[in-house]
C-alpha cells in the first residue's frame, strides 16, 4: 500500500541553524501538507500546498519557514534559523483530493530538536 | 474558533471489554476523520465519515457521525491489548482542507 515517507527521522541541530525536512507524498496525490506536534500537544496545522503553491497557512508558518515542491516527487519544509520552540514533530501529509470528505495520509514524522 | 473536544482524556480497560470514546464540537464539521498515534509515530487514518448519521464499520471499531456532524463516536468491542493508543479525531477548517486536530484519548487496554 502507497505511503508518505520522511527523512531524516530525527533531525539534531542547533539554534540558529538552517533545517530541511524532506518527505515523499503518495505518487498520485495533488494536495500537500505540514503539521508539527510538540511533545504532549495537539498535532497543528502548518501550511497546505496545492498546484505548486501555497493555499493555506497558519500563524505558526512565519517568515523562517517555507516549502517547496523541487521535483514531481519531494515535498520539503525549510526553517531558516531554528529557535528552540521549533523542537517538535514535524508530519508531512498527502491526500488525492480537497473539499469535503478530503482524507489526508500522514508520515512517520521527523523528529527536530533544537539545543 | 473551531473546536474539537475528545473524551475522557485517558481510558484505560481490561482486555475484551468495550468501550465508546466522543469527539464534540459546538461547529458543523464537512467531514470527521478518525487516526490512531503511537508514541514517536505519524497519526494512522482509520476512518473518514461525511453524512449526517453516518456508521462506519472497521472490524471490532465502529464510527458514528452525528446527524448535526457536529460530533462522532468511536466504538471498540471486545478491546484488545493492539488497540493501546492515542485516537484523535479531526476536521477540515471552515472554507479550508488543513484538519484541526482534537485533543486525544489515550487508551490503555491491559492483558
Amino acid at each position: 500500500e502507497p505511503e508518505v515517507t520522511q527523512t531524516p527521522s530525527h533531525q539534531v541541530t542547533q539554534m540558529g541553524q538552517e533545517v530541511i525536512l524532506r518527505c515523499v507524498p503518495i505518487s498520485n496525490h495533488l494536495y500537500f501538507y505540514w503539521y508539527r506536534q510538540i511533545l504532549g500537544q495537539k498535532v497543528e496545522f502548518l501550511v497546505s500546498f496545492y498546484n505548486n503553491e501555497i493555499s493555506e497557512k497558519s500563524e505558526i508558518f512565519d517568515d523562517q519557514f517555507s516549502v517547496e515542491r523541487p521535483d514531481g516527487s519531494n515535498f520539503t519544509l525549510k526553517i531558516r534559523s531554528t529557535k528552540l520552540e521549533d523542537s517538535a514533530m514535524y508530519f508531512c501529509a498527502s491526500g488525492l483530493a480537497g473539499g469535503r470528505g478530503n482524507t489526508q495520509y500522514f508520515g512517520p514524522g521527523t523528529r527536530l530538536t533544537v539545543l | 474558533t473551531q473546536l474539537l473536544e475528545q473524551s475522557p482524556q485517558f481510558l484505560s480497560i481490561q482486555e475484551g471489554e468495550n468501550l465508546t470514546v466522543y469527539c464534540n464540537s459546538s461547529s458543523v464539521f464537512s467531514s470527521l476523520q478518525w487516526y490512531r498515534q503511537e508514541p514517536g509515530e505519524g497519526p494512522v487514518l482509520l476512518v473518514t465519515v461525511v453524512t449526517g448519521g453516518e456508521v462506519k464499520k472497521l472490524k471490532r471499531l465502529t464510527f458514528q457521525f452525528g446527524d448535526a456532524r457536529k460530533d462522532s463516536s468511536l466504538h471498540i468491542t471486545a478491546a484488545q491489548p493492539g488497540d493501546t493508543g492515542l485516537y484523535l479525531c479531526a476536521g477540515p477548517q471552515t472554507g479550508a482542507n488543513n484538519l484541526f486536530f482534537g485533543t486525544g484519548t489515550r487508551l490503555t487496554v491491559i492483558p
